[in-house]
């Protein structure tokens, strides 16, 4: 079945340094979602990219659709503290939602 | 909008009870998840339905589980007999799924759920 692997799985930052994470799946995907969850809350909506190469940006976070759409990346420009949290990334394919193992950003005042 | 509504939002309970967990999907949303979310697993689908139908149960663990989906506003998920393993955090979420393709998920604010 489908697979998709994130990492890191855990990653320290200062607050002001910049932070990557990395989605990949062991198959194409018809679509890549990146979620967002705070500590002792629920996985929230970010993102949705859909094309090959697509690149969209929401303030400080910049989300990539790989050209062969099996990868996806999201990074934050200067952390805040606001940050911190686990972020998801779900690969779609069909009408199945694949979620990734999450990375979860601690940020260092 | 209310969201996803999810209840009990804790529930502690011995090893062998029934447990029920429920959720009230958002109003006019066509699909609905149930996930479980430990440390060492994390989100886990466990089964969802399409139009009050299950489409995919294959995450579901074992026969102590089941789930239904009775009609548009409403699912439970049902533990019985309960084991400490299946302590976690139990999620509900719901979408529009058009073309055959899943949307945006909005998730409840879960269920956590203990057994001793």
């Amino acid at each position: 079945g489908q697979q998709v692997m994130q990492i890191p799985q855990y990653q320290h930052v200062q607050e002001g340094e910049d932070f990557t994470t990395y989605c990949n799946s062991s198959t194409t995907l018809s679509n890549i979602q990146w979620y967002k969850q705070r500590p002792g809350g629920h996985p929230v909506f970010l993102i949705q990219l859909v094309k090959s190469g697509e690149v969209k940006k929401q303030k400080r976070l910049t989300f990539q659709f790989g050209e062969a759409k099996k990868n996806s990346s999201l990074h934050i420009t200067a952390t805040q503290t606001t940050d911190v949290g686990t972020y998801f990334c779900a690969g779609g394919a069909g009408n199945m939602l694949t979620f990734g193992g999450g990375t979860r950003l601690m940020v260092k005042p | 909008d209310a969201g996803v509504i999810q209840s009990p939002r804790h529930e502690v309970t011995e090893m062998g009870q029934e447990v029920t967990l429920r959720c009230k999907p958002i109003s006019g949303h066509n699909s609905l998840f149930w996930y479980r979310q430990t440390m060492m697993r994390g989100l886990e689908l466990l089964i969802y339905f399409n139009n009050n139908v299950p489409i995919d149960d294959s995450g579901m663990p074992e026969d102590r589980f089941s789930a239904k989906m009775p009609n548009a506003s409403f699912s439970t998920l049902k533990i019985q007999p309960s084991e400490p393993r299946d302590s976690a955090v139990y999620f509900c979420a719901s979408s529009s799924q058009t073309g055959g393709a899943t949307g945006e998920l909005f998730f409840g604010e879960g269920s956590r759920l203990t057994v001793l």
